[in-house]
């Protein structure tokens, strides 16, 4: 059974700071999405990753995939508040895209 | 439309009655994904559609939870005889073809609470 797991689950970092999330997963996969989510709101992709060494950057956000070590990062640069969301990861190990394992989610909350 | 619709976005049920949830997928996405999404959780997979086949139901968590996609567009959930344990977000996605887009477009849910 394919596990994914997120760490930390919630993170409080002050604004300019730096930070990254780690999404470690349990069998091989060469594809992997982030997402964001906000309360109350539906999931808001951010990055499709889709082989070893992808990297891809949208703002102040930076995704990683390392297949060989089962692990995706999330790194935050100079936080601003407007982060401040939910980050999930989910991998792909069908190889079509037709399932999706999510990780727990990763609470982010950016402090003045 | 601009991108997955779901209605409705808030269903209040007494236990042991069927509810009926709705997905419109963004036009032309011929892929269709059902999760559910408990509070504080990630979302789990439910099934999948390709155009109107059913091509994985494996996460349906049992005999009472029942989806179809007659036309290969609209999709709909159905409940039978709602649990308390069914309480939960259930969120639609759909998907283009193109290698480009192989990201799930979510819409916005509908909260299903079973009293």
């Amino acid at each position: 059974e394919l596990k994914v797991e997120q760490n930390p689950l919630f993170l409080s970092m002050q604004e300019g700071k730096n930070y990254t999330i780690y999404c470690n997963y349990s069998t091989t996969s060469d594809r992997l999405y982030w997402y964001r989510q906000d309360p109350g709101k539906s999931l808001e992709s951010l990055f499709v990753l889709l082989s070893n060494g992808a990297v891809k950057q949208e703002g102040r956000l930076m995704a990683s995939l390392d297949t060989k070590a089962r692990l995706s990062t999330l790194h935050i640069t100079a936080a601003v508040h407007d982060l401040s969301a939910t980050y999930f990861c989910a991998v792909d190990h069908t190889g079509t895209a037709s399932k999706l394992t999510f990780g727990t989610g990763t609470r982010l909350q950016v402090t003045l | 439309g601009a991108g997955v619709s779901q209605s409705p976005r808030y269903k209040v049920a007494k236990r042991g009655q069927d509810v009926a949830l709705r997905c419109d997928p963004i036009s032309g996405h011929v892929s269709l994904f059902w999760y559910q999404q408990a509070l504080g959780q990630g979302p789990e997979f439910l099934t999948y559609f390709q155009n109107e086949a059913q091509l994985d139901k494996s996460g349906l968590p049992s005999d009472r939870f029942f989806a179809e996609r007659p036309e290969g567009s609209v999709s709909t959930l159905k409940i039978q005889r709602t649990q308390q344990e069914d309480s939960a977000v259930y969120l639609c996605a759909s998907s283009g073809t193109g290698d480009g887009d192989k990201a799930l477009h979510f819409g916005n849910g509908t909260r299903l609470t079973v009293t």
